[in-house]
């Protein structure tokens, strides 16, 4: 019944290590997002995809790398960790995206990663 | 820039107090605004939002906001405080051909005393 998932929920890893975190969504939304949450709690979103397309792409790092096999899925990878990416990252998904400002955002439960 | 301004990064109330939680943005043109929830280690959950039409916008949990555009304001108040409602609020916003892009406040953390 869970509208947005993720997958892990928590991961400690260490430095230079790659890894992914899978976010899947029921709702039938055209468009999902990556957010990053810091230590602070602030949010800032990273990606965001509209049927498999990325729209947007907050000048991450190339190390961050989204992938959408379908419009139902957006997973991320990230490849040689470090320190500073230590954060709650977050999924979310809208209904859709084109001239519809008001779409609500349905958040994922988040996946805490520790890089040590 | 386009920012969102949080004022207070944590708020204390007693139980049954009034809840008063303050959120200004950057530009005069109209956005979009929204208020989200964050309980501990949970994700966000939409509490209002405000589209068009009445600026004075009811949510759920007893909250509402109030648009004033002359102020650039959306603050999002609860006549009466319950311990249940401590938890990390966020202010957010989304300007007309952003695409998809909202921007989030800083959070303000609102803690209820018994």
């Amino acid at each position: 019944d869970t509208a947005v998932s993720q997958t892990p929920k928590y991961l400690v890893t260490q430095m230079g290590n790659d890894k992914s975190i899978k976010c899947e969504q029921n709702l039938g939304h055209d468009t999902m997002y990556w957010y990053k949450q810091d230590s602070k709690k602030f949010l800032k979103i990273m990606f965001s995809y509209n049927n498999k397309e990325l729209i947007i792409n907050e000048t991450v790092p190339n190390r961050f790398s989204p992938k959408s096999p379908d419009k139902a899925h957006l997973n991320l990878h990230i490849n040689s960790l470090e320190l500073g990416d230590s954060a709650v990252y977050f999924c979310a998904s809208s209904r859709s995206v084109a001239g519809v400002g008001t779409d609500t955002q349905y958040f994922g439960p988040g996946t805490r990663l520790t890089v040590l | 820039a386009q920012s969102v301004t949080q004022l207070g990064s944590h708020v204390s109330v007693s139980e049954g107090a009034l809840v008063l939680l303050r959120c200004n943005y950057s530009s005069s043109v109209p956005p979009y605004l929204f208020w989200y929830v964050q309980y501990p280690n949970q994700g966000l959950q939409l509490l209002l939002k405000y589209t068009t039409g009445a600026t004075l916008v009811k949510g759920i949990n007893g909250f509402e906001a109030e648009f004033k555009k002359s102020e650039t304001s959306f603050h999002l108040t609860k006549p009466s405080a319950h311990m249940s409602d401590a938890a990390e609020y966020f202010c957010a916003v989304r300007w007309a051909g952003s695409a998809s892009k909202i921007i989030f406040g800083s959070g303000t953390r609102l803690s209820i005393r018994p």
